[in-house]
């Protein structure tokens, strides 16, 4: 079944600078979802990009996918600690199917 | 209560006993979908349900668990004679449903899921 696949596994950075997470999956879509996942707690959806689409912005998040290559990634620009928490792909197979996940730690 | 409403927050049980899960959906939304996850991974899909219908179970281990979401309350969960591997978080999720020709999936809602913990 399809299924995105984060990389890195694990993201360390400065407040201010920028995070980028990359997805890839193996087969075609329709669409593609980010969320984010706080220590204990649900995950929060943060956007959906479409098959037609290949590129997305929701404030500091920008969105890119790549159906050629099968890939897509996310950016938080001028990242800030609240920023830390797990960021998760996923793409549809009549249910969303979860990577594993970038952890993201943004240090004051 | 705007959100997903899961309950109990954690629960602990001896090996062997049974394990109830209840999920409530958001207001308006009738897919149910329940995940679960180890520490430090993502989560695996289990089951995802209609009102009165299991629409794929597909992520469901055979023996032992089983799930509902009946006309009138919430969704369960059900997890029998517990072993310690099923220690875990268990999240519901709810949706409305896709919409167009293409299946679009709509974006999930979270509960803050339950903690299972098998002594």
């Amino acid at each position: 079944s399809q299924q995105g696949e984060e990389d890195p596994q694990a993201l360390s950075i400065q407040e201010g600078e920028n995070a980028t997470m990359n997805c890839s999956y193996k087969t075609s879509i329709n669409n593609l979802q980010w969320y984010r996942q706080n220590s204990g707690r649900g995950l929060v959806h943060l956007i959906l990009i479409r098959s037609n689409e290949r590129e997305k912005h929701s404030g500091r998040l920008r969105v890119t996918l790549d159906t050629s290559k099968k890939s897509s990634s996310l950016l938080i620009t001028a990242s800030r600690a609240a920023d830390t928490a797990s960021y998760f792909c996923a793409t549809e197979d009549n249910k969303l199917i979860f990577g594993a996940g970038t952890r993201l730690a943004v240090h004051p | 209560n705007a959100g997903v409403m899961q309950n109990p927050r954690h629960l602990v049980r001896r090996r062997g006993q049974e394990a109830r899960l209840r999920c409530s959906p958001m207001k308006g939304h009738s897919h149910v979908y329940w995940y679960r996850q180890l520490p430090e991974e993502g989560l695996k899909f289990m089951v995802y349900l209609q009102k009165e219908n299991i629409i794929d179970e597909s992520g469901m281990p055979k023996e032992r668990f089983s799930a509902e979401f009946p006309k009138e309350g919430p969704s369960i969960l059900r997890i029998q004679q517990v072993v310690r591997g099923d220690s875990a978080a268990y999240f519901c999720a709810s949706s409305r449903p896709g919409t167009g020709a293409t299946w679009v999936t709509s974006p999930l809602h979270f509960g803050n899921g339950t903690r299972l913990t098998v002594t």
